[in-house]
């Protein structure tokens, strides 16, 4: 079982619907949940993250740990055409000292239709 | 300020030949991490350069190497190239001590092996 899993789509949605992209996870050692956004032939992009469990809000965009069922969500709300990129989930054990090393999930490609 | 470059943005190489893809990293970083995409997944980690010396390293062969120059900037050294080696290379610099989110990526050498 790969530590992190997440469905690599393609995703297709109207312009303005809400967006829901989804992670699993098997390390119960990861604390730190970071979500990036990588459009096409670009580097990946932090977009947000959270510590621990719980939910945090940034405009359009929320983010949602549960570490109980090791589920990790980032919602988008009235999505428009500049959302459509990859979202890659990387959570991470990091204890903020030493070297690190971020594990992805495949990515899940978006595309918002005008 | 530069973000984080990368050099050369293509490169189209033959199999068994030997490529060495450059980053520079953002201001003020000292810590430079190599990433494989390879196409529809999501970043692996190759290695991590800390002070002029590996200090991380990724499940990758010893065809990987690697180095960091007293400037901070780093080369990634890959022999013998396989098919399988086709990808996105990604650099990400950050700074001894912050947070695993405050990385910064590049936007990659995209490597074609044929």
């Amino acid at each position: 079982q790969k530590e992190v899993e997440q469905d690599p789509g393609p995703l297709s949605v109207p312009e303005g619907a809400i967006v829901s992209l989804n992670c699993t996870y098997s390390n119960s050692a990861f604390q730190y949940f970071m979500w990036y956004r990588q459009y096409s032939r670009k580097g990946p992009e932090l977009l947000m993250y959270t510590y621990s469990s719980g939910n945090k809000e940034d405009g359009r965009f929320t983010a949602q740990v549960d570490k109980s069922s090791k589920y990790i969500s980032l919602f988008i709300r009235d999505s428009q055409p500049s959302d459509s990129a990859t979202y890659l989930c990387a959570p991470d054990s990091y204890s903020g000292a030493g070297s690190y090393q971020l594990t992805f999930g495949k990515g899940t490609k978006l595309s918002v239709i005008p | 300020d530069a973000g984080v470059t990368q050099s050369p943005t293509h490169l189209i190489k033959t199999r068994g030949q030997q490529v060495t893809l450059r980053c520079s990293p953002k201001s003020g970083h000292d810590t430079v991490s190599w990433y494989q995409q390879a196409l529809g997944q999501g970043p692996q980690f190759i290695f991590q350069y800390y002070e002029e010396e590996e200090r991380q390293r990724g499940n990758f062969p010893d065809r990987f190497s690697g180095h960091q120059f007293p400037n901070y900037s780093s080369e990634l050294n890959v022999n013998a190239l396989l098919l399988g080696d086709s990808a996105l290379y990604l650099c990400a610099s950050s700074l001894e001590g912050l947070m695993i989110y405050e990385q910064y990526f590049g936007p990659g050498t995209r490597l074609t092996v044929t």
